[in-house]
């Protein structure tokens, strides 16, 4: 079993629709959550950043953190086709070491 | 402009033979990191430095060697002792630990030939 579950998709809505993207993880010891966007050929890059349990909006994009469930989710609210791309989970114990899901394809049509 | 920047982008590289992939951050950040990524398995950390003269195995170390002689310098070696070196390259910084943003570089491809 991974440490950090991710379902890799594709995932296709239509413009405006919102977007719920989720991960599950097995290491209780998991304090920092991220989010990160990641287009094609390029480096990934910092969507959300959240610290134990909790929700945390910015703009269009929601992270929700339940510790009790190993489960963290993303939303993006009135996509455009601009959120195109792969969004990855990541975690980490405060230590060096990231654990990455395996990221979702998301396409969001015109 | 501060980040990171990874050299070169497109990389390929004959059986047999080792390759170094470059990575130089401006950030002035004291951790660096070297994740490899495939299709449909996520980024998987090759080796991490949290400070000058000092780095650490990650998960999938076997075959790569790196170098931190430098704080804003962390290259990376793929050598002929990696069997399956064919994946895109992707190097990263922060200030610290977990705790901290982890920025990235634009990622170096490389392919076998």
């Amino acid at each position: 079993q991974k440490e950090v579950e991710q379902d890799p998709g594709p995932l296709s809505v239509p413009e405006g629709a919102i977007v719920s993207l989720n991960c599950t993880y097995s290491n209780s010891a998991f304090q920092y959550f991220m989010w990160y966007r990641q287009y094609s050929r390029k480096g990934p890059e910092l969507l959300m950043y959240t610290y134990s349990s909790g929700n945390k909006e910015d703009g269009r994009f929601t992270a929700q953190v339940d510790k009790s469930s190993k489960y963290i989710s993303l939303f993006i609210r009135d996509s455009q086709p601009s959120d195109s791309a792969t969004y990855l989970c990541a975690m980490s114990e405060n230590d060096y070491k990231l654990s990455f899901g395996a990221g979702t394809t998301v396409t969001v049509r015109a | 402009d501060g980040g990171i920047t990874q050299s070169p982008k497109y990389l390929f590289r004959k059986e047999g033979q080792n390759v170094t992939l470059s990575c130089e951050q401006n950030l002035n950040h004291d951790a660096m990191y070297w994740y490899r990524q495939d299709p449909g398995q996520g980024l998987r950390l090759i080796y991490y430095s949290q400070i000058v003269n000092d780095f650490q195995k990650g998960d999938i170390a076997e075959g790569y060697s790196v170098s931190r002689e430098k704080k804003e310098s962390f290259p990376l070696t793929v050598t002929s002792a990696q069997k399956n070196p064919t994946a895109f390259y992707l190097c990263a910084s922060s200030t610290g630990g977990g705790n901290t943003e982890a920025f990235f570089g634009q990622g170096t491809r490389l392919t076998v030939v």
